[in-house]
């Protein structure tokens, strides 16, 4: 399996824009987890999903924030209008069970001027 | 809210040398993971700890818990240079559907 794969690496967009980050768990996990690390705030977990529900979102930090899951093999986590300061590095990561270890994506790098 | 916290944040010591990484969590825990993040890149898992009195090993690295002090030590054998990463404990609440990191500990070993 190739892991968990994430989409785009790097992303610059300007304020105001939509952007979308794209997820692919590895086949057979079924818990997704969606989270943002910055400097400042640490490793922050946004949202998670069970086969393909959204379980929990209270970590989501605003309604411009949207989190889906289509199928057990894509994920997307959608902010619009974007921020300055929703500039982080986003990751994906899946399970098998909740109480699994949790394999991380690449992240996504964003940068929004 | 389940609080965790590591310390020291930064850890700076000698290859050869001994070190132990302290996780400490406010609430009752059913799992504790440990994950390192090297520069720039995604966190790799390391253990994970399930029950009180838990120990893992792997390699120079060797992990403890101790739900009942709510305490867990990442203990660093002979130190060598490819250790040098940021490492997190997280925390899993129980009863909750929610993973807590902590702030993480950026380790780096002189050669």
């Amino acid at each position: 399996d190739a892991g968990v794969i994430q989409s785009p690496r790097h992303e610059v967009t300007e304020m105001g824009q939509e952007v979308t980050l794209r997820c692919k768990p590895i086949s057979g996990h079924d818990y997704l987890f969606w989270y943002r690390q910055t400097m400042m705030r640490g490793l922050e977990l946004l949202i998670y999903f069970n086969n393909n529900v959204p379980i929990d979102d209270s970590g989501m930090p605003e309604d411009r924030f949207s989190a889906k899951m289509p199928n057990a093999s894509f994920s997307t986590l959608k902010i619009q209008p974007s921020e300055p300061r929703d500039s982080a590095v986003y990751f994906c990561a899946s399970s098998f069970l909740l109480a699994s270890y949790q394999f991380f994506g690449p992240g996504t790098r964003l940068t929004v001027l | 809210e389940l609080k965790v916290e590591q310390n020291p944040l930064f850890l700076s010591m000698q290859e050869g040398k001994n070190y132990t990484i302290y996780c400490n969590y406010s609430t009752t825990s059913d799992r504790l993971y440990w994950y390192r993040q090297d520069p720039g890149k995604s966190l790799e898992s390391l253990f994970v700890l399930l029950s009180n009195g838990a120990v893992k090993q792997e390699g120079r690295l060797m992990a403890s818990l101790d739900t009942k002090a709510r305490l867990s030590t990442l203990h660093i054998t002979a130190a060598v240079h490819d250790l040098s990463a940021t490492y997190f404990c997280a925390v899993d609440q129980t009863g909750a559907n929610n993973l807590f990191f902590g702030t993480g500990t950026r380790l780096t070993v002189i050669p």
